[in-house]
């Protein structure tokens, strides 16, 4: 499976913009980015994913480099909520993958009042 | 809808004890998944299944067995339990294998052998 980097942590103040990034310089042509988030204690959460193209969601964007050798996922305006580890995550289609996610140790974000 | 639904929660275990934990999720997908988290990692799988009657393994399957009769259900066996298996467990479903497919958790199963 392709691999994915990303910083071990960031901070953010509430209501501030935040940019996560996440190299992925050996993604193929058919992986999807997929981002997910996991709050403390629970089960990690889907964010946001694309292939190419920018994207939108409720939750989040999610910015793609041209090259898509990286992106970002960028957070608005982060709530105290939004304290949690980010997954950058390359999914690859079908094969022997079989869809499964395979999981860094993604970035903490810790959100300040 | 419920999800993906795990029990128990929490379970203490002796060491060389067995037991199983219940997946169980109701949107019919095809695709399941066993992951394990230790403390401060990102998850490791442990199964997959594909369908009924079809499972792998994945990333770190020994001391475990899985079995999938059901769409429905996923139960992750653990025989013999050692300390090493001390974490957290996550089952997780997907309506199929296409890269634009997204993944649905449960809230994790936390396991202590003691």
């Amino acid at each position: 499976d392709a691999k994915t980097t990303q910083p071990n942590s960031m901070e953010s103040n509430e209501e501030e913009p935040v940019h996560l990034p996440c190299n992925h310089s050996t993604i193929s042509g058919t992986d999807y980015i997929h981002w997910y988030r996991q709050l403390p204690s629970q089960g990690p959460e889907y964010v946001i994913h694309g292939l190419t193209s920018n994207v939108n969601n409720r939750m989040a964007s999610l910015a793609i480099a041209e090259d898509r050798k990286s992106s970002t996922l960028i957070l608005h305006r982060a709530t105290l909520r939004d304290a949690a580890v980010y997954y950058c995550i390359l999914r690859a289609a079908g094969g022997t993958s079989y869809g499964k996610l395979t999981f860094g140790q993604g970035t903490i974000l810790t959100v300040h009042p | 809808n419920a999800g993906v639904t795990q029990t128990p929660k929490f379970r203490i275990l002796k060491i060389g004890q067995s037991m199983t934990l219940q997946c169980a999720q109701d949107m019919n997908h095809n695709y399941m998944y066993w992951y394990r988290q230790d403390p401060g990692m990102g998850l490791k799988l442990i199964y997959y299944s594909v369908g009924a009657g079809i499972t792998d393994k994945g990333e770190v399957p020994n001391g475990y067995n899985v079995s999938r009769s059901t769409t429905e259900d996923f139960p992750l066996r653990l025989e013999l339990a050692a300390p090493s298996q001390t974490s957290v467990y996550f089952c997780a479903s997907s309506p199929g294998d296409r890269s634009g497919n997204t993944i649905y958790f449960g809230e994790g199963s936390w396991l202590t052998v003691v």
